[in-house]
């Protein structure tokens, strides 16, 4: 089966910019997650999705973050304006609601790096 | 949220197995166990998850002791293909919030 896709790779932008982080998930995924990674840290939950509803987002900074999930399919996460903290992997992970075994497995894709001059 | 702690570093010599021990002591009765693997550049990516007992699958073993307080990844015989970061989560599966808490990780180097 295709991986979580994300898009771009790679984003360079000055602060008070804005940026836009795009995902797609497995086919027939319900949940859906984004994730921060700064540099040498583990992954940090920003917003959780199930379908095309918020399940938590109790860790997304408001005041600059936002993100969707429109028809419960593809995601994208905002930053506006952007500060040199933002800098770090975002990561975009997908699971089944509920698995044959009863646990849950989250996919992960590659990651967009984003540097924050 | 059940917290995991695990040494932040191990060194290995390949051909060795390794043992990496994460502590839950506030794991809830419906927690499952699970280790992430995560190479430079890439998101993380499942290794196995257990519940109780012994769980055993074609690249590691998850041993976890009757009071769940604690579990063991055991790698066998590792190569330099498994330097990478391992994570330890706890996690209630299933509908509503489920949230997995990260950790630092351990860092797993493997010497030639």
């Amino acid at each position: 089966e295709a991986g979580v896709a994300q898009s771009p790779r790679y984003k360079i932008i000055e602060k008070r910019q804005s940026v836009a982080f795009w995902c797609n998930p497995i086919s027939g995924h319900a949940t859906l997650y984004w994730y921060q990674q700064i540099l040498g840290q583990g992954p940090k939950l920003l917003i959780q999705f199930q379908n095309n509803g918020v399940v938590d987002d109790s860790q997304l900074p408001k005041d600059r973050f936002s993100a969707e999930r429109l028809k419960g399919v593809d995601s994208t996460l905002k930053i506006q304006p952007a500060k040199l903290e933002d800098s770090a992997v975002y990561l975009c992970a997908s699971s089944l609601l509920r698995s044959p075994s009863g646990a849950n497995v989250l996919t992960f894709g590659a990651g967009s790096r984003l540097t924050v001059l | 949220l059940a917290k995991t702690t695990q040494p932040i570093s191990m060194d290995s010599y390949e051909g060795q197995e390794v043992n990496i021990t994460c502590s839950h002591n506030n794991i809830a009765t419906n927690d499952y166990i699970t280790w992430y693997q995560q190479f430079p550049s890439q998101g993380p990516r499942f290794i196995i998850q257990g519940y109780k007992t012994k769980v055993t699958n074609e690249v590691a073993s998850l041993f976890i002791p009757a009071d769940r307080k604690s579990s063991t990844l055991s790698l066998p015989r590792v190569s330099l293909s498994d330097t990478a970061v391992y994570y330890c989560l706890v996690g209630v599966p299933g509908a509503g919030s489920y949230q997995l808490t990260f950790g630092k990780g351990t860092k797993l180097s493997v010497i030639p």
